[in-house]
């Protein structure tokens, strides 16, 4: 079974640049969230999707930032414009629907750099 | 409302002697706690869980936890540490009707050959 993919690995922008970044959940999971850590500081929840429906969009810092997981599968999460406080890294990790299962399985994450 | 707390930001310990990474919890419901790892350039890695089963939680690698819940504790300890154990370890809390995930600030572990 494949795991949570993030694309890409690695990028570097210019401040007022655009940046999508793009998470492939495990095939199946209902549940995909967003976290963010930026440098020296602890990971924190931007946000949750269930299916395509955003369930929880509080952890989101401003509105240069755009989520979406069109059909419930993939999701994309647009940075624009881009400012220095953008840079840090972003996982994305997914679990399955139902109150059974809690763990959440993490991607590798994205190392986003604004210059 | 939920917190975590890892009360050290860095651990150094020799190959071979125990390592010990402590962690706090606060929450409002009962909550999931979870360990989990992060090696350089990698992912996440789950290490164990605790969801209200046994109090004493084995994970991969020989790690375990033990759930304290007078003590609102979690910590992870291991008998014997390894070259291959140094890493960014994080104690998570989750709660409420759909396990929204608190992070603590992450403990690295370094291990002295």
């Amino acid at each position: 079974e494949a795991g949570v993919t993030q694309f890409p690995s690695h990028s570097v922008i210019e401040k007022g640049q655009t940046v999508t970044l793009r998470c492939d959940p495990i095939s199946g999971h209902d549940n995909l969230y967003w976290y963010r850590r930026v440098m020296g500081k602890e990971i924190k929840f931007l946000l949750h999707f269930v299916k395509e429906s955003k369930q929880d969009e509080s952890g989101m810092p401003n509105n240069r930032f755009l989520a979406e997981r069109t059909g419930g599968t993939y999701s994309t999460l647009k940075v624009q414009p881009a400012e220095l406080e953008d840079s840090g890294v972003y996982f994305c990790a997914s679990s399955p629907s139902g109150r059974a299962s809690y763990e959440q399985y993490f991607g590798p994450g994205t190392r986003l750099t604004v210059t | 409302a939920q917190s975590v707390t890892q009360l050290d930001s860095h651990v150094s310990v020799s190959e071979g002697t125990p390592v010990l990474l402590r962690c706090n919890y606060s929450s409002s419901y009962s909550p999931s706690l979870f360990w989990y790892v992060q090696h350089p350039n990698k992912g996440l890695q789950l290490l164990l869980k605790y969801t209200s089963a046994a109090t004493l939680v084995k994970g991969i690698n020989g790690f375990e936890a033990e759930f304290k819940k007078s003590e609102t504790s979690f910590h992870l300890t291991k008998p014997s540490a390894h070259m291959s154990d140094a890493a960014e370890y994080f104690c998570v809390v989750s709660s409420g009707g759909y396990q929204k995930v608190t992070f603590g600030t992450g403990t690295k572990l370094q291990v002295i050959p």
